[in-house]
């Protein structure tokens, strides 16, 4: 059972170079989160979607684009790579209000913007 | 708009002292609460899930409870240890899963 699993685990990026940080889980949640982390900051909602084709902004959206096509997947795009971006990202997913509502997380993409 | 603040921020204490890591939310329409602890540069690890209709969870050393009335959870660590320190955060899971800031704990020796 292989739970969320996150690719890259580390990049770096040049400033207006693009990317789409990959997200995967395999136990069937129709919640999927995106959150990025700031050094010594919590974690912050980028986006979230509650089911296969639909998405909705979190806290901060700005500069970022998802989308949910199946309910395994769940892409988080950057299309102009800014120096802000740099950050941790973590992508999960739980299936809220059923028997198994526990959150679990990806490891975790490193994202240098330079 | 759930808000959930956690007390204290950071945290200090000699190794074997029992402690109480606070965590307040403020809309009661939760599915669940749970508690994850995260090491620095890591990633985060479940502790504790607790669903609304529960009142605690226990997990060796660990005890969380739920008071969903009062939008408040408690994670208590019995007989800390140094491999305790770690960022403690808590999540509140309604229409989306809102995370506390975080409580940072050191052991001491």
């Amino acid at each position: 059972n292989a739970g969320v699993t996150q690719t890259p685990k580390f990049r770096i990026l040049k400033i207006g170079q693009s990317m789409t940080l990959q997200c995967t889980q395999d136990m069937n949640h129709n919640y999927m989160y995106w959150y990025r982390q700031d050094p010594g900051m919590g974690l912050k909602l980028i986006y979230y979607s509650v089911g296969a084709g639909i998405t909705d902004k979190g806290e901060v959206p700005n500069g970022y684009n998802v989308s949910r096509s199946t309910t395994e997947d769940f892409p988080l795009r950057l299309e102009l790579a800014a120096p802000s971006q740099t950050s941790v990202y973590f992508c999960a997913s739980s299936s809220p209000g059923t028997v198994n509502t526990e959150a679990f997380f990806g490891q975790g993409t490193r994202l240098t913007v330079v | 708009k759930q808000e959930v603040t956690q007390i204290p921020a950071a945290l200090s204490v000699p190794e074997g002292e029992n402690l109480v890591l606070n965590c307040s939310f403020t809309d009661s329409a939760i599915y669940n609460l749970q508690w994850f602890r995260q090491d620095p540069g890591k990633g985060l690890t479940s502790l504790l899930l607790i669903q609304s209709s529960q009142r605690e969870q226990t997990s060796g050393r660990l005890n969380a409870s739920l008071d969903k009335s009062s939008g408040r959870s408690t994670l208590y660590i019995a007989a800390s240890q140094p491999g305790d320190s770690a960022t403690y955060l808590c999540a509140v899971v309604g229409n989306k899963l809102t995370f506390g800031t975080g409580t940072q704990l050191k052991v001491e020796l």
